[in-house]
């Protein structure tokens, strides 16, 4: 049982080039959600999905698509890097519970992206 | 949108010493997380609660939904806790989305 698996763990872009950060869990869960993590603020949801087929916007989703064809995959790509993407991102997934939607999340470890 | 504030933002405390971090919310919620993250580690989820009190091993969380507050509490504290503790809430009916407070970063000697 691996849980949330993030990857890659670092990556470095250069401005204006793409790319898909990966994130699959084997647990069944229904909920799944990407945030950015930046200096002197509080993780910032960027998409989320609470089944296949199913996405919607966070906090903070311009500049980057999600799209959740499975169960397990919840892929974030970046269409066009910016340096002010720069950051710690985390994909999240846990199960919705019938009625308060509420469940312990379960983290990636991470992916550290620079775009120079 | 909810506003989370956690206090206080740093923490150092000897080993041993009891550890209170504070998280407050603007907004009733349906659910509050306690997580916790080793400086350049991952993420991982200490409590889950929306009324009362849990409790696991040296580690307690509390939540007064009237007052819309919350504590986690660390008896015995040791280095093994110095960490980034993170209160996140989700804001109640159909919202899927969890709102951050910034964190508290604990440090314990020694």
């Amino acid at each position: 049982n691996a849980g949330v698996t993030q990857t890659p763990k670092f990556q470095v872009l250069k401005t204006g080039q793409s790319m898909t950060l990966q994130c699959a869990q084997d647990m069944n869960h229904e909920y799944m959600s990407w945030y950015r993590q930046d200096p002197g603020m509080g993780l910032r949801l960027i998409h989320y999905s609470v089944g296949a087929g199913i996405t919607d916007q966070g906090e903070v989703p311009n500049g980057y698509n999600v799209s959740r064809s499975t169960t397990e995959d919840f892929p974030l790509r970046l269409l066009s890097a910016a340096p002010s993407q720069t950051s710690v991102y985390f994909c999240a997934s846990s199960f919705l519970s019938s009625g308060t939607h509420n469940s312990p999340l379960h983290f990636g470890n991470g992916t550290r992206l620079t775009v120079t | 949108k909810n506003e989370v504030e956690q206090s206080p933002q740093n923490l150092t405390a000897q080993e041993g010493e009891f550890i209170t971090i504070n998280c407050s919310y603007s907004v009733g919620i349906s659910a509050l997380h306690w997580l916790q993250q080793h400086p350049g580690g991952g993420i991982v989820s200490l409590f889950m609660l929306s009324s009362g009190k849990k409790k696991h091993g040296r580690l307690i969380a509390t939540i007064n939904i009237q007052e819309k507050h919350s504590s986690l509490h660390i008896t015995a504290s040791h280095p093994r806790d110095s960490a980034v503790y993170i209160c996140a809430v989700r804001s109640g009916g159909s919202n899927y989305k969890l709102t951050f407070g910034k964190g508290t970063l604990l440090t314990v000697n020694p």
